[in-house]
């Protein structure tokens, strides 16, 4: 069964279209919620750690925010440069993490 | 900070032989690092946990014999695929959590690109 899902699978924005990727998990027990942006034939680049519900963080155009059962990453206002693959990962023990299979991203000029 | 680095970055090689990555925490030490495998447009795959100065802890249905993970110092590991086939053929991506820190971020290396011909 499958513990981290993301949605959408793939995304298209027009640049300045803010839109939300969605995180959501099945088990109880998170020990915490990672967010990642992974660059085509890179390895994953830490962007946010969430650790308790109605926790938020921001970085850039980036903001993370964190419910009992999904996590949302809101994109304002996006950039070509933003266009990625965003990974969302989760941790019950602290050290096993369980991969979504990722939103593709794609900001149009 | 929190810098990981792999090498090599892309290896080519024949069928059966042996090929050794390298992944480096360069600025902070790391009791604990993480081998993934990564299959074209799908996520990462845990292979195995590696923890400085003792055994690896794998995955269910990775083969320890074929993929040996040695963790000598906090700052090193290796993942050597002995006799390499061309299924073995992937992206391998390590991660180490830093020692120092009561955190659980894993930062990531920038990967290998295995292809075995």
């Amino acid at each position: 069964e499958d513990q981290v899902t993301q949605s959408p699978e793939a995304l298209r924005l027009q640049e300045g279209e803010s839109s939300s990727l969605n995180c959501s998990y099945t088990v109880s027990g998170l020990r915490g919620l990672f967010w990642y942006r992974q660059d085509p034939g890179k390895g994953p680049e830490f962007l946010f750690t969430l650790y308790s519900a109605g926790e938020e963080k921001e970085k850039e155009r980036l903001k993370a925010t964190l419910t009992k059962k999904e996590s949302f990453l809101h994109i304002t206002a996006p950039k070509p440069e933003d266009s990625a693959t965003y990974l969302c990962a989760v941790t019950y023990t602290g050290n096993q993490f369980y991969f979504g299979t990722g939103t593709s991203l794609t900001v149009i000029p | 900070g929190a810098v990981v680095s792999q090498h090599p970055s892309r290896v080519i090689c024949k069928s059966g032989t042996s090929v050794k990555i390298e992944c480096r925490s360069l600025d902070f030490q790391a009791t604990t690092m993480f081998w993934y495998r990564q299959f074209p447009k799908k996520s990462l795959m845990l292979m195995a946990t590696s923890n400085e100065g003792s055994k690896a802890t794998y995955e269910q249905g990775v083969e320890k014999d074929k993929f040996l993970i040695n963790h000598a110092s906090l700052t090193l590991s290796t993942l050597t695929v002995t006799s390499a086939h061309p299924e073995d053929s992937s992206f391998y991506i390590c991660s180490a959590r830093d020692s120092g820190q009561a955190r659980d971020e894993q930062f990531f290396g920038p990967g290998t690109r295995l292809t075995v011909l």
